[in-house]
Parts: structure tokens; C-alpha cells; sequence
């Protein structure tokens, strides 16, 4: 079975200050993980995804998440936040990359001027 | 090229009728799901066509939800009745390798 779990349900960050959101998961089988953003109105984006190749993973828009086994943890970053970065963002996982996903309840990020 | 679509974008209906959505892949996409997220909890995933065959349909709360893909191509997800705590969003995403593509997803509100 598989699990994620995302703290934080909102986050507020000032403008150009750092982007920090938690996600930390449960797998069974080496996982393959997911950051999805959901803009207003629009459907959910692939950020990045983690795929058992390099442990640090860049994605669009300048955001980052680093795989650590030991902590089972994907947290994503962005060093500077922007306005545009305010949206929903996700967590997932899936076992075989082309499965189901299960994702976490999700952060909302406001971007403080 | 067209992503995933989904209709209609919100569905206002009263408990005990039918509603049905529908969702048309990116083009050439054999795989298609259905997912749904109910008052800011977590996107629960439903079920799973490869083509015209369901694969997992494992989510699908119970027999009011019925999913169909004629054809390979476009899926309806029918509500019948609706009930309401169906209410939520429910989210469609097609793939062919490793990258789900996701729709703006359908708003259903039973009131």
C-alpha cells in the first residue's frame, strides 16, 4: 500500500522568499514520486517527477524536489517565490510510474507581496 | 494539439438524479482514469481503462458509478443515482508512457 502525506495545508511565503513544501510518503515497492501544481480554474500540471535516476529533480518554473530514501521524503522548493507560483499543489505516488496515483490532501501556497 | 477535455465544467443536480460526465483523452492515449476529490480532501483515484478495457477499478465507491470507454477513445463516468456526498471534483487524465495528462476537471454539486 501506498501513502502520502503533504503537511501543511497553507503555506504563505513573502515575494522572493524561499518555497518550502513537505510531502512524505509510504511505498512498498521503490516509488516513483510527483509534484502537481492546479492554477485556478485549470486542470493539474506535472512539476517534476522522480523517477529512480537522480536524486535531485528540476522541474518548470524554477522548482526543485530532492528524493531522500532515509526520510522518505519529496519536498519541493523554489528559491524565490513569485506571485504566479500562488496555486494547489500535490504530492504523489505510484508504484510503476504508469499507474494509479495517490496523492496527498494537497498545500495551498499564497504568495505574500 | 488538444490536452484532456472534460464536460461539462460544472454540474449543479438534485439528489436522486442522473448525472453523467464525460471525458475525451489526448489523442492516441491508451491509457485513460478517473479521479475524484470531494470537499478539499485528497484526489482519490477511481478507476482505470487501458483503451476500452477497465484495468482497475478499484476506487469506484459503489454501483451508483458507472464508467464506459467506447471505442478506445472518449469515457463517460454516469451517477445514478447521485447522492450528496458525490459531490466534489471529479478529474480525468489520460497517458501513454509515464506522464498523466489531467483535465480541468468537473465541478458536481447535488444539492
Amino acid at each position: 500500500a501506498q501513502s502520502v502525506t503533504q503537511l501543511g495545508s497553507h503555506v504563505s511565503v513573502s515575494e522572493g522568499a524561499l518555497v518550502l513544501l513537505r510531502c512524505n510518503y509510504s511505498s512498498s515497492v521503490p516509488p516513483y514520486l510527483f509534484w502537481y501544481v492546479q492554477y485556478p480554474n485549470q486542470g493539474l500540471q506535472l512539476l517534476l517527477k522522480y523517477t529512480s535516476a537522480a536524486t535531485l529533480v528540476k522541474g518548470i518554473n524554477g522548482f526543485e524536489a530532492e528524493f531522500k530514501k532515509s526520510e522518505t521524503s519529496f519536498h519541493l522548493t523554489k528559491p524565490s517565490a513569485h506571485m504566479s507560483d500562488a496555486a494547489e499543489y500535490f504530492c504523489a505516488v505510484s508504484p510503476f510510474g504508469n499507474e494509479k496515483l495517490t496523492f496527498g490532501t494537497g498545500t495551498r501556497l499564497t504568495i505574500i507581496p | 494539439e488538444a490536452g484532456v477535455t472534460q464536460f461539462p465544467s460544472h454540474s449543479v443536480i438534485e439528489k436522486g438524479q442522473t448525472v453523467t460526465l464525460r471525458c475525451d483523452p489526448i489523442s492516441g492515449h491508451d491509457n485513460l482514469y478517473w479521479y475524484r476529490r470531494v470537499m478539499g480532501k485528497e484526489i482519490k483515484f477511481l478507476l482505470h481503462f487501458v483503451k476500452e478495457s477497465k484495468q482497475d477499478e478499484s476506487g469506484m465507491p459503489n454501483n451508483r458509478f458507472l464508467a464506459e470507454r467506447t471505442g478506445g477513445t472518449y469515457s463517460t463516468l454516469k451517477v445514478q443515482p447521485a447522492e450528496l456526498e458525490d459531490s466534489g471534483v471529479y478529474f480525468c487524465a489520460s497517458s501513454q508512457r509515464s506522464e498523466a495528462f489531467f483535465g480541468q476537471g468537473t465541478r458536481l454539486t447535488v444539492v
